[in-house]
């Protein structure tokens, strides 16, 4: 069965702070997706990022980064000089193609920036 | 604007009722899917339409059903409710069966009295 596992339940920083949400995933497929999810204060899913389990090149999008590291299950996203719009319930997630497609999610990361 | 609408945004209603969440998925995708995010139970996966069949079930009570029409609109609906059953619900689409260029629609609060 898949999970998602998102150990930090709250991070709080000041602005300008770098900050890593850890994000650690099980599954038995060979093939799988990951994704990272925002989901501010007014409530819906904003789409960050999706990874193939056959891509584990870094990704690099202004101030966000996406670490994926098979050998240890992990996708972990990092964002650089942090600022308050950044605050927000950030979710990882995990679609097998065995799985029907269906997401699983993480509990999620409540990220709280300060000035 | 996602391309994925949901209807209604907000909905009070009172135990025991029954009540209609609609979704309408982004132009050409054929997949919808409906999640629930309780404070509880985290986001959930429900179940799954794809071209007006169902192609997967997730954690969904037997009060809860949904369907999708030709149009490729989608119902999810929940009757006997609970007070547990307050939660936001999203609805997603996609065009194909996979998770690929999967959409959220801003979600339906329900809030059970």
């Amino acid at each position: 069965a898949q999970k998602v596992t998102q150990a930090q339940t709250e991070i709080s920083v000041v602005e300008k702070e770098d900050v890593t949400l850890d994000c650690v995933y099980e599954t038995r497929d060979t093939t799988y997706y990951l994704f990272w999810y925002k989901q501010p204060p007014s409530g819906e899913l904003v789409f960050l990022i999706r990874r193939n389990s056959f891509d584990e090149q870094n990704e690099i999008s202004g101030r966000y980064s996406w670490n994926f590291q098979k050998s240890t299950s992990s996708f972990n996203f990092t964002i650089t000089a942090s600022q308050v719009v950044d605050s927000a319930v950030y979710f990882c997630a995990l679609s097998e193609t065995g799985g029907g497609n269906k997401l699983t999610f993480g509990t999620g990361t409540q990220l709280k920036v300060e000035l | 604007d996602s391309g994925v609408t949901q209807t209604p945004k907000h909905l009070i209603t009172a135990t025991g009722q029954r009540v209609t969440l609609r979704c309408s998925p982004r132009s050409g995708d054929l997949s919808v899917y409906w999640y629930q995010q309780s404070l509880d139970q985290g986001l959930q996966f429900l179940i799954q339409y794809y071209n007006g069949e169902e192609r997967a079930k997730g954690n969904i009570l037997e009060r809860f059903s949904a369907q999708q029409f030709p149009d490729l609109h989608s119902e999810l609906n929940l009757s006997s409710l609970e007070l547990g059953d307050s939660a936001l619900y999203f609805c997603a689409s996609s065009s194909g069966q996979g998770a690929f260029g999967y959409t959220f629609g801003s979600g339906t609060r329900l809030t059970v009295v």
